[in-house]
């Protein structure tokens, strides 16, 4: 089975723009998770999807936003972008939500 | 509120010897506690998982330690070898209900194995 993939890998944008990343689950997931991570800092929780639906969300402000597609595929939008958001967003897929999960190898994000 | 620990950054230990990597949490209704290793430039890969009913769980080289009254868990590697350098995430989750999908992360610890 093919992994998460997530694209693009690498993303340089300046303030005030936004962005929107793509993650593809591993096949017959139907739970997506995000998460970002900053350097020195664990992986902070932004939001899930399953089927179709958002089920939980983390404390980001509204400029994150995300959905996800009947075919499981996600994606996450960051509006009016902010130095702080320079971070390594990674997905995450699993079957159900719950237990393991499988992470994608993220896209870096450098706003400037 | 964070709700997961890891108190030690960085561990370093010698090649054979034992790794012992710490975590604390503070919500004693979390179901699953799972362990992360992540390498640069990668996504994290699962390592091992316990359920918080069980007290101990091993996988080879690998052995998770579940203190529910002390709400703490450890990961044991032995013997450590230098392909085990890496950052170990903790990780909490639920297994259902409205908590379903979020995985609470630990800020890792960057373990050093030296040859």
């Amino acid at each position: 089975k093919a992994g998460v993939t997530q694209t693009p890998r690498y993303l340089i944008k300046t303030r005030g723009q936004q962005v929107t990343l793509s993650c593809s689950p591993i096949s017959g997931h139907r739970s997506v998770s995000w998460y970002q991570q900053t350097p020195g800092q664990g992986l902070q929780f932004l939001f899930e999807y399953f089927s179709e639906t958002q089920r939980n969300k983390g404390n980001f402000p509204g400029r994150f936003s995300g959905r996800q597609f009947s075919n499981s595929r996600s994606e996450m939008n960051v509006s009016t972008l902010e130095l702080g958001d320079s971070a390594l967003y990674l997905c995450a897929s699993s079957l159900q939500g719950q237990g393991e999960q499988f992470f994608g190898p993220g896209t870096r994000l450098t706003v400037l | 509120d964070q709700q997961v620990k890891q108190n030690s950054p960085s561990l370093s230990v010698q090649e054979g010897r034992i790794s012992i990597l710490n975590c604390d949490y503070t919500n004693s209704m979390f179901d699953y506690f799972l362990w992360y290793k992540k390498y640069p430039a990668e996504g994290p890969t699962f390592l091992i998982s316990i359920s918080s009913i069980k007290d101990k769980n091993e996988d080879g080289r690998f052995t998770v330690f579940l203190n529910k009254s002390a709400k703490h868990l450890s990961l044991h590697i032995v013997p450590s070898q230098p392909g085990d350098s890496a950052v170990y995430f903790c990780a909490a989750s639920f297994a259902g209900g409205t908590n379903a999908g979020k995985s609470t992360f630990g800020d890792g610890t960057t373990l050093t194995v030296k040859p």
